[in-house]
């Protein structure tokens, strides 16, 4: 079984904070991606990378960093959170060929900034 | 910038029922399109198309794609309650380099 693991479920953190959100696959897969979900905004990306430590902006990258040091392991970095991150932080990875492969999502992480 | 529309944003039905969701999509060098369900949790996987005019069957659910007119639609026969998601639409583009882009969903709801 393709298996997508977020580290967290359910995060609160405080405005100002630094976040790291982990996600790791297990199926070897090049490409990684890093979506908010939001009511009425549907999935936006955030950032994705197709390689180890390449990254490629999404629609909505402020506010936000990645790193990609191993292929299986991809990371979001809010470098100072603000309440208006507030939501559901879903990753996924899809293998090769680029556009060939389904992606599979993680379990999201809900997190809260207050 | 790429563009996945969805509609309806929510359709409420009865059991039994048969629906249609539809995508419409403006990208960039289209690779593929595909559906997902998702019902509270992590999206799951329905189909991947990516040739016109060939339908792909699981069960009562079905999907074909419309590469010329640029739109895709999701049938849903014999509803059921548990069909009750939200159904997403998303479309791969470019050479790696423009992401997986999705539409905002459609929320459908199977009254029994």
């Amino acid at each position: 079984d393709v298996k997508v693991t977020q580290s967290s479920r359910y995060l609160v953190k405080r405005t100002g904070e630094k976040v790291f959100l982990e996600c790791v696959q297990d199926m070897d897969h090049e490409n990684m991606f890093w979506y908010r979900q939001d009511p009425g905004l549907g999935l936006r990306l955030i950032y994705f990378s197709y390689d180890v430590k390449m990254k490629e902006k999404g629609d909505i990258p402020e506010g936000y960093s990645v790193s990609r040091e191993k292929k299986e392991r991809f990371s979001l970095i809010l470098e100072s959170a603000s309440t208006n991150q507030t939501s559901m932080y879903l990753c996924a990875s899809s293998g090769p060929p680029w556009g060939n492969t389904e992606a599979f999502f993680g379990q999201g992480t809900r997190l809260t900034v207050v | 910038e790429d563009k996945v529309v969805q509609s309806p944003l929510s359709l409420v039905v009865h059991e039994g029922d048969t629906v249609t969701l539809n995508c419409s999509y403006e990208v960039t060098n289209f690779r593929s399109l595909l559906w997902y369900k998702q019902e509270k949790k992590a999206p799951t996987f329905l189909f991947m198309l990516t040739s016109s005019g060939i339908e792909k069957k699981s069960g009562r659910l079905s999907s074909i794609l419309d590469k010329k007119e640029l739109f895709s639609i999701l049938n849903i026969t014999a509803t059921q309650t548990g069909d009750s998601a939200v159904y997403l639409c998303a479309v791969y583009s470019g050479g790696g380099a423009d992401g997986l882009t999705f539409g905002k969903g459609t929320h459908l709801i199977i009254q029994p």
